[in-house]
C-alpha cells in the first residue's frame, strides 16, 4: 500500500462545476499538506498549502485537510477550462525520515466548456 | 526573475549508457530537489541538496547521483540506464532545505527515454 492514495482518474466536468478532489494517507507523522497543479508538459506549481488540520480558502479553490481521517480535499469552485490540469497532493513531516515530501499519482482533470 | 531551467528537454539514450542533467534553480534559492516522474509511480524523490551538501535521499539505487555546485546549479548523474529509468526529471529549487516548509518551484523537466 502507498503511504498517499490519489485516484488518478480522470475526472471531466462541465465548465462551473463544483470540482472535488482527494488524497488519503496512512502516516500520522505528516504536517505538511500541498496541492500541486501541473499543466502538460510543464513542471507542478504550487496551488495550496496547509500546516496540520483544517480549511484553507484561496479564491476558487478551498484546502482542507482531516488528520483524524488520514484525509485531505481540494475543492475548485466554478471550474474553468483553464482549471484542467493534473492535481498532485503532497505531504510531509517534520522529523528525519518524514522531511521529504511524498507525493501521490496525481488526478486528471478535464473541464469542457 | 528567471524561472528554474532544465536542459536538455528531452534525451535519448540506450541501455547501459550514462546520462547526465542539469539544473539551473532560480537566481538565490540554495536549495534543489531532484524528482522522477512516471504514470506508473508519479512523482518520487531522488535527493535534495542544499549549499552543495546533500541533505536527503530517496530510495533509488547508486547509479542515480547528484551534486551542486557554489553558485547553486545541480546536476544528476545516472550511470547504467535501464529501460525502466524512461522517466520525466524535474528539478525543484526553494529558498531554504525541506521541502515541507518552504515552496518548491519546478523546472519543466528532462524527459528521457531509454531503448
Amino acid at each position: 500500500q502507498k503511504e498517499v492514495e490519489q485516484d488518478p482518474g480522470p475526472l471531466s466536468v462541465p465548465e462551473g462545476a463544483i470540482v472535488s478532489l482527494n488524497c488519503t494517507y496512512s502516516n500520522s507523522a505528516f504536517q505538511y499538506f500541498m496541492w500541486y497543479r501541473q499543466y502538460s508538459r510543464k513542471g507542478p506549481e504550487l496551488l495550496m498549502y496547509t500546516y496540520s488540520s483544517g480549511n484553507k480558502e484561496d479564491g476558487r479553490f478551498t484546502a482542507q485537510v482531516d488528520k483524524s481521517s488520514k484525509y485531505i480535499s481540494l475543492f475548485i469552485r466554478d471550474s474553468q477550462p483553464s482549471d484542467s490540469a493534473t492535481y498532485l497532493c503532497a505531504m510531509a513531516g517534520s522529523a528525519g525520515n518524514n522531511r521529504k515530501l511524498i507525493w501521490g499519482l496525481g488526478t486528471s482533470l478535464a473541464v469542457n466548456p | 526573475k528567471a524561472g528554474v531551467t532544465q536542459t536538455p528537454r528531452y534525451l535519448i539514450k540506450t541501455r547501459g549508457q550514462q546520462v547526465t542533467l542539469s539544473c539551473s534553480p532560480i537566481s538565490g534559492h540554495r536549495s534543489v530537489s531532484w524528482y522522477q516522474q512516471t504514470p506508473g509511480q508519479g512523482l518520487q524523490f531522488l535527493f535534495e541538496y542544499f549549499s552543495e551538501t546533500q541533505r536527503n535521499k530517496g530510495n533509488f539505487p547508486g547509479r542515480f547521483s547528484g551534486r551542486q555546485f557554489s553558485n547553486s546549479r545541480s546536476e544528476m548523474n545516472v550511470s547504467t540506464l535501464e529501460l525502466g529509468d524512461s522517466a520525466l526529471y524535474l528539478c525543484a529549487s526553494s529558498l531554504g532545505s525541506w521541502a515541507g516548509y518552504n515552496e518548491q518551484f519546478f523546472g519543466p523537466g528532462t524527459r528521457l527515454t531509454v531503448l
